[in-house]
């Protein structure tokens, strides 16, 4: 299995830019997550779906950043305008159930000048 | 919701000892223990995990222990070797998604 795909793996540009993140999860896994890792507060989860239904997105910081999942195969995290503060590593993870391991894609690192 | 504390942040260690991380949960409830290793550049990977039904579980240089009753579990690795550097996390869940402790840098050295 190629396992969660995100892409793209790095993305620099300005603040006030609109900015789309990418993700691939495994074939079969019902549950997506994405998450922001940063220094200062380490592994956050933003939002998770079930069956490309959003269930929670309490970690959601802004009305800046809305996420979809127009598929079981696909999901993106936008972010528009984004802000320098927004910069940090994302992840998309999936997984075969709530209550199951998650596995990680390899992250986006993403720089807002 | 659950809380999970993990010590040390940073551990460092010689080549071929042994490396103890630790966490403590708040949720009495908690049944799943999941344990990841992070390497630089890539995301987090399921290196070994226990559930509450159990005290102890391994897997040829890892091992995990959890204590119920004090609420905490605990990453074993012995004879460590500079590939085990890397940062590795603690997570708790009850039948939700699992909440992450912050981590602790591991370095081994040669």
């Amino acid at each position: 299995d190629a396992g969660v795909i995100q892409s793209p793996r790095h993305e620099v540009t300005e603040m006030g830019q609109e900015v789309t993140l990418r993700c691939k999860p495994i074939s079969g896994h019902d549950y997506l997550f994405w998450y922001r890792q940063t220094m200062m507060r380490g592994l956050e989860l933003l939002i998770y779906f079930n069956n490309n239904v959003p269930i929670d997105d309490s970690g959601m910081p802004e009305d800046r950043f809305s996420a979809k999942m127009p598929n079981a195969s696909f999901s993106t995290l936008k972010i528009q305008p984004s802000e320098p503060r927004d910069s940090a590593v994302y992840f998309c993870a999936s997984s075969q159930g709530l209550h199951q391991p998650q596995h990680f894609g390899d992250g986006t690192r993403l720089s807002i000048l | 919701g659950e809380n999970v504390e993990q010590h040390p942040s940073t551990l460092s260690v010689q080549e071929g000892d042994s490396a103890v991380i630790k966490c403590t949960y708040s949720d009495s409830a908690s049944n799943y223990f999941p344990w990841y290793k992070q390497e630089l550049g890539k995301g987090p990977q399921l290196i070994i995990d226990i559930r509450s039904n159990v005290g102890e579980k391994k897997d040829q240089r890892i091992a995990v222990t959890l204590n119920k009753t004090a609420k905490h579990f605990s990453l074993h690795i012995t004879e460590t070797q500079p590939e085990d550097s890397a940062v590795y996390f603690c997570a708790a869940s009850k039948e939700r998604i699992p909440t992450f402790g912050r981590g602790t840098s591991l370095i081994v050295h040669p």
